[in-house]
Formats: structure tokens, C-alpha cells, sequence
């Protein structure tokens, strides 16, 4: 199975600022990579796939990036909305998984 | 807009049998993949089970192959689980998720989950 790594579980940042969330595949995945965002009492939702694409409604201010194992999402000037969990996924093979989270918290 | 609800989350005994729902609506079901996805109190997300969209054919990982199964109703817009033999282990909240069956395949959409708790 390919082992998703999400290295910080916790990072705590202020509105205005811009944060990365890592994450690493055990294998290269090519670009077969989704992130998701999970706030309390909301379903998750589907940010960027494909390792860069934006789904439809995510903010500009969101990005992602990397290939292979390596990748990364980017948040330019957070927004208080911003502040949750965030789980990378690969889709490059069954059984599909996901990394351990990132929870962003207000500092 | 999208909208998937599951229902019929609850206690039950361990090596006893649950059947989850999921109604979905906003969408034209039958076009659509469908999957389920837990996660467990405290734990990340782990995919469970994926359906094709005729119901033909059917996805598990290791964990539940064999005890649970997967089915749909396009006519309803209802996605099914099937859990057998349930294990503690299978404590978590389920999610129904749209599947999008690029290669492997991701979520575009979840619903807000139902709890199942495996306990004595």
C-alpha cells in the first residue's frame, strides 16, 4: 500500500499569513493527489486534485504542488475560514489512502 | 447541490451485522461512482468501499473484503453498506462520498457521516 505522510499534525499561523502543508508518498504517485478540508460540523470538502487543480469554488488563495512523491499545499493570506484539518489522498493505485492531517489552528 | 445523507449509524454488538444508507440527491446518481469512507474516533480517513455505477463492479481494501459489501440502488439514488461480522475495529464515522474514478479515484463530495459504534 502506498503510505501517505502528513510530517506536521499541528500548525498554528495567524490571518494574513501564508502556510505550507507537506506531504510525502512511500512510492511515487505521479500526480494522482487530492487535498480535502474538513471544519467542524461541515462535511469534508474536495480542495485541489490532480496534485494542482483547483476544484471548482476553492479560493485563488489556495494551491498545490509537487509530482512524484513530494507535494505540497500552499495557502496564501489565510482567511479565518481557513482554519481546520486538511488531508492529502492518493488515487494512483488501490487501496486508495490518505495522510494523518494537518490541523491549521489560529495562533 | 449536491447532497448526500446517510442514515442508519447506531451501537451494535460485536460479530453482529449493520446496514448504512446513503440518499443522495442534486445529481444524476446513475452517472456517478460512489464510495464509502471512515474514520475512526481520533484517527485519519480510511477508504472502505467503492461501487461502479451500474453496481457492477465493486472496490475493498484488505480490512473489510469479505465482511462488507457495497451495492446501490440507481432507481432510489440510494448507495448502500452491508458490514457482517463487525469488529470494534470498525468503530468510526462513515462517510458516502461522490467517487470520481480518475485512475484510482478521489471524492468531490461527502456527506456529514454516520457513527458506528462496535461495542459489547
Amino acid at each position: 500500500d502506498v503510505q501517505m505522510t502528513q510530517s506536521l499534525s499541528y500548525l498554528a499561523a495567524s490571518p494574513g499569513e501564508s502556510v505550507s502543508i507537506s506531504c510525502k508518498a512511500s512510492k511515487s504517485i505521479s500526480n494522482y493527489l487530492a487535498w480535502y478540508q474538513q471544519k467542524p460540523g461541515e462535511a469534508y470538502k474536495l480542495l485541489i486534485y490532480s496534485g494542482s487543480t483547483l476544484q471548482s469554488g476553492t479560493p485563488s488563495r489556495f494551491s498545490g504542488s509537487g509530482s512524484g512523491t513530494d507535494f505540497t499545499l500552499t495557502i496564501r493570506s489565510l482567511e479565518p475560514e481557513d482554519f481546520g484539518l486538511y488531508y492529502c489522498q492518493q488515487y494512483y493505485e488501490k487501496p486508495l489512502t490518505f495522510g494523518s492531517g494537518t490541523k491549521l489552528e489560529i495562533k | 447541490e449536491v447532497q448526500l445523507v446517510e442514515s442508519g449509524g447506531g451501537l451494535v454488538q460485536p460479530g453482529r451485522s449493520l446496514k448504512l444508507s446513503c440518499a443522495a440527491s442534486g445529481f444524476t446518481f446513475s452517472n456517478y461512482y460512489m464510495a464509502w469512507v471512515r474514520q475512526a474516533p481520533k484517527k485519519g480517513l480510511e477508504w472502505v468501499a467503492t461501487i461502479s455505477t451500474s453496481g457492477s463492479r465493486t472496490y475493498y481494501p484488505d480490512s473489510v473484503k469479505g465482511r462488507f459489501t457495497i451495492s446501490r440502488d440507481n432507481a432510489k439514488s440510494s448507495l448502500y453498506l452491508q458490514m457482517n461480522s463487525l469488529k470494534s475495529e470498525d468503530t468510526a464515522t462513515y462517510y458516502c462520498a461522490r467517487h470520481i474514478a480518475t485512475r484510482g479515484g478521489y471524492f468531490d463530495y461527502w456527506g456529514q457521516g454516520v457513527m458506528v459504534t462496535v461495542s459489547s
